[in-house]
């Protein structure tokens, strides 16, 4: 079955390290997407991939990073610069870019830091 | 900046009913709409894409129309079946650079 996979489905870490989630698809997508959804709150974009080797900053980027060495994986990275990194975090795919197809998201990863 | 919001921010009904979820967005200039379901600690699933050209799209029980003029869209459920219950978000995708602008969702239970 084609499809995004993201891993772990909970992530507990300590404040001031550093942890990556991993997200994997298997739909040959072009694009891909990291949000973060947060309790009463639409879904914000952390970072973007077009195409491999190229991403861009969505609308709430600082304290995190990411990689698109292969089209299939877009791993996100939570930085100690992060302030408030506690959220569920959920990765997306599409053919294209969103203007002309829709998106296809994974379960998520809950991330909780203390 | 666009905006989207969606109200009520949760709504009960019995099953059977017919039901109006509203989306609205404060700038015209989108380029199109989608409407995703999202049940208890899961991804999105993706219901219905409405181009800006368009008026509405169908899928089963499921309607969604679109009035940028307004800044209106509405999805309908028709014969609501408690299966139906999880959480709907509208997201508006801007002519700038193709992001989606999401709403903050509509929590929707279907009583038996």
């Amino acid at each position: 079955d084609g499809g995004i996979t993201q891993s772990p489905k909970y992530l507990f870490r300590k404040e001031g390290q550093n942890v990556t989630l991993s997200c994997e698809q298997n739909l040959n997508h072009d694009a891909m997407y990291w949000y973060r959804q947060d309790p009463g709150q639409g879904l914000r974009l952390i970072y973007y991939s077009q195409i491999v080797n190229d991403f861009q900053k969505g609308d709430i980027a600082e304290g995190y990073s990411v990689s698109r060495e292969k089209k299939e994986s877009f791993p996100l990275t939570v930085t100690s610069a992060q302030k408030n990194p506690t959220a569920f975090y959920l990765c997306a795919s599409s053919i294209g870019t969103a203007l002309n197809s829709p998106l296809h998201f994974g379960n998520g990863t809950r991330l909780t830091v203390t | 900046k666009q905006e989207v919001t969606q109200i009520p921010a949760a709504l009960s009904v019995p099953e059977g009913e017919n039901l109006v979820l509203n989306c609205s967005f404060t700038d015209s200039a989108i380029y199109n709409l989608q409407w995703f379901r999202q049940d208890p600690g899961k991804g999105l699933t993706s219901l219905l894409l409405i181009q800006s050209s368009q008026r509405e799209q169908t899928s089963g029980r499921l309607n969604a129309s679109l009035d940028k003029s307004s800044g209106r869209s509405t999805l309908y459920i028709a014969a609501s079946q408690p299966g139906d219950s999880a959480t709907y978000l509208c997201a508006v995708t801007d002519n700038q650079g193709g992001k989606l602008i999401f709403g903050q969702g509509t929590e929707l239970s279907v009583k038996p």
